[in-house]
This record gives C-alpha cells, structure tokens and sequence, in this order.
C-alpha cells in the first residue's frame, strides 16, 4: 500500500539556521511525484517544491531543496536560512504515476522557528 | 491572477443537516479534487473531477457527493451530516493531465464545524 511517513511531530529550530524535515515513502510505483506543501494556521496548503521519481537532480526552489535519495524511498524538504515566517505546518505528500490522480500526504510536522 | 477560491470561509451546521461547500480553480485548470482534512491529520483524498466528469473516489460514504460545471467550478456536499464531519475541507485544482508532474494548487479551506 501506498504510505508517506513523517515521523516529527514538531521541531524547534532557531532563526537563521537550516532545517531538515524528514519524509519517507512507500509505493511499488515506479513512476510517482513527490511534493512538499506549507500550511500556516491559516489553512491554506501552499505548494513549495515538486521532485519526480525519474529526475536525475535534487529539486530546488529558493530557500527550499528536496534531498531526494531513492534508493531508501526518502524525500527530505530542506530549508536553508530559516525564518520566521517558516513557522507553520509542512507535509509530505506523493501522487502516483497515469494511475491515479489522488495525492497522499503523510501526518505533517509542525517547524517552530524562534528568534 | 486569482489563485483557488472556496466560499463559505466557515460554516456552523447541526447533526442531520444538509452542506454545500464551493470552489472556483485557476483560470486554465480543468481539474477539482476536494480533501478533508480534519484536526491534526493530513488531508484525505474525497473527490476529484475533470471536465465535469468524477475521475476518482477516496474511501468516503456515499454521503459526500460533488459535481462539476462547465466553468470548472465545483461543488461538494454533504448529506445527514455526523459530528466526525467536522474539519478542514480543501478544493485544489489543477491542469488535469494525467501525469504526476500535474501540481494540486489548494485554496484557503472551508471550515466545518458540527454541533
């Protein structure tokens, strides 16, 4: 079965340092895109980063990087230079390949960036 | 350009009760899939419809229902609304191709609450 595992509940980190938020997966699927979504208290799940199970490069977008290391079905958001407007939900979520249209997100880990 | 937009923001219903939630994609995107997201959990895949047509199904009663209109808005409803409906419920579109580099933007969520 298709699962996303994220296993930080929560993570505090200060201000201007680098974060890496954990996310492993499961799918037999050789074909699957995985994608990084932010949540603020306000709800809105805003999209950062997209990484494509055939893509030769690690994803980048700005601040945000996706270590991607297929090989152990890991797909880790990494934010460099945090702030804090970085405080807010993060899930990890895979969509399987010409299958299926649903995406699958993991439980979230809440980021705490202090001053 | 406008992103996703959900009408009600929030919504206060009683158990028994009947629900229509709304949501318009992004100028150019034909497909609408809704999630529910309810508290501490990642979203759950309900729905998604392309060119009015139902693509896909979560795991959800047949209470739940939706449709789609030729302008590629959409609607979701809920019928003799339970108490466990209570949460987050995201509209996110997208192109519609059937690949996995289609990205889901989401609007702002519509919130639920049963009494």
């Amino acid at each position: 079965a298709q699962k996303i595992t994220q296993t930080q509940p929560g993570m505090f980190v200060q201000e201007k340092e680098a974060v890496t938020l954990d996310c492993t997966y499961d799918t037999s699927d050789p074909s699957y895109g995985l994608f990084w979504y932010k949540q603020p208290s306000s709800g809105e799940m805003i999209f950062l980063i997209y990484q494509g199970s055939y893509d030769q490069q690690n994803a980048t977008e700005g601040r945000y990087s996706l270590n991607f290391q297929k090989a152990r079905k890991s797909a880790n958001l990494v934010i460099s230079a945090s702030q804090l407007g970085d405080s807010a939900m993060y899930f990890c979520a895979m969509r399987l390949g010409n299958r299926d249209d649903k995406i699958i997100f993991g439980k979230g880990t809440r980021l705490h960036i202090l001053p | 350009d406008a992103g996703v937009t959900q009408s009600p923001t929030h919504l206060i219903k009683t158990r028994g009760q009947h629900v229509t939630l709304r949501c318009s994609p992004i100028s150019g995107h034909k497909s609408v899939s809704w999630y529910q997201q309810v508290l501490g959990q990642g979203p759950q895949f309900i729905f998604q419809y392309y060119e009015k047509e139902e693509r896909g199904r979560g795991n959800f009663p047949d209470r739940f229902s939706a449709r789609q209109f030729p302008n590629y808005s959409s609607e979701l409803n809920v019928n003799a609304l339970l108490l466990g409906d209570s949460a987050l419920y995201l509209c996110a579109s997208s192109l519609g191709v059937v690949a996995v580099t289609d990205t889901q933007y989401f609007g702002p969520g519509t919130r639920l609450t049963v009494l």
